[in-house]
């Protein structure tokens, strides 16, 4: 089964409003970082937060990390119609820390 | 190059022939994955190369799947006798893996459809 799960699954709001996405996971990682898909291309890295961090920021993204329950949140503030996008969060597992396995994503929509 | 280059973007396909997906990884970068990613849904690894060591092929669904890389170069990823289940993109990615910040650079994926 997948490591990450992200919840909810879909999210539409107002441009300006907070959007806000979770991710929860099954093992113990080294990081969890979070990528983001436009239209079911490529992804593009965002934000990495290590397992010893539990706050990271970057511009309007803000990334919070709680080990003891194994799950992540993102933040993105001040939404713009170009952050229309699924927000995907990969973890780094411990063992296997190689390989980085991804959760099904949060798909963002932001009505202008 | 700049940036990692994968080929065909699309490919079309029929039932049971063969297809080859092409990786150009970003140079230097030491660790290649392979993706797939169905219509709506997550990323699935299906395998991992890291330098000379013997990949991790944990994720390939079946025999029919296989991928090779030239040293820390192209890869290839290779369906046998493909199915219309093995339509989805195929999302390349390279990075120069250090230990607790293993960051990805995708490329725009092949889109591959079974007819």
């Amino acid at each position: 089964s997948q490591q990450g799960e992200e919840d909810p699954q879909a999210l539409s709001i107002q441009e300006g409003e907070n959007a806000t996405m979770n991710c929860s996971y099954k093992t113990s990682i080294n990081n969890l970082q979070w990528y983001r898909q436009n239209s079911g291309r490529g992804l593009v890295h965002l934000i990495l937060i290590r397992s010893n961090e539990r706050e990271k920021h970057s511009g309007r993204l803000r990334v919070t990390l709680d080990t003891s329950k194994k799950s992540s949140s993102l933040l993105i503030t001040a939404s713009r119609a170009a952050d229309t996008a699924s927000y995907f969060c990969a973890t780094d597992a411990i063992q296997g820390a190689q390989k980085l396995v991804f959760g099904q994503g949060t798909r963002l929509t932001i009505n202008p | 190059g700049a940036g990692v280059s994968q080929s065909p973007s699309n490919k079309v396909t029929e039932k049971g022939k063969d297809v080859e997906l092409r990786c150009d990884p970003i140079s230097g970068h030491t660790a290649l994955y392979w993706y797939r990613q169905r219509l709506g849904q997550g990323l699935e690894f299906l395998i991992y190369f890291q330098g000379n060591s013997a990949p991790d092929k944990s994720g390939l669904p079946s025999d029919r799947f296989s991928a090779e890389r030239t040293g820390e170069s192209v890869s290839t990823l290779t369906i046998q006798r493909t199915q219309q289940e093995d339509s989805a993109v195929y999302l390349c990615a390279s990075s120069f893996w250090r230990p607790g910040a293993n960051v990805l650079t995708f490329g725009a994926g092949s889109r591959l459809t079974v007819l």
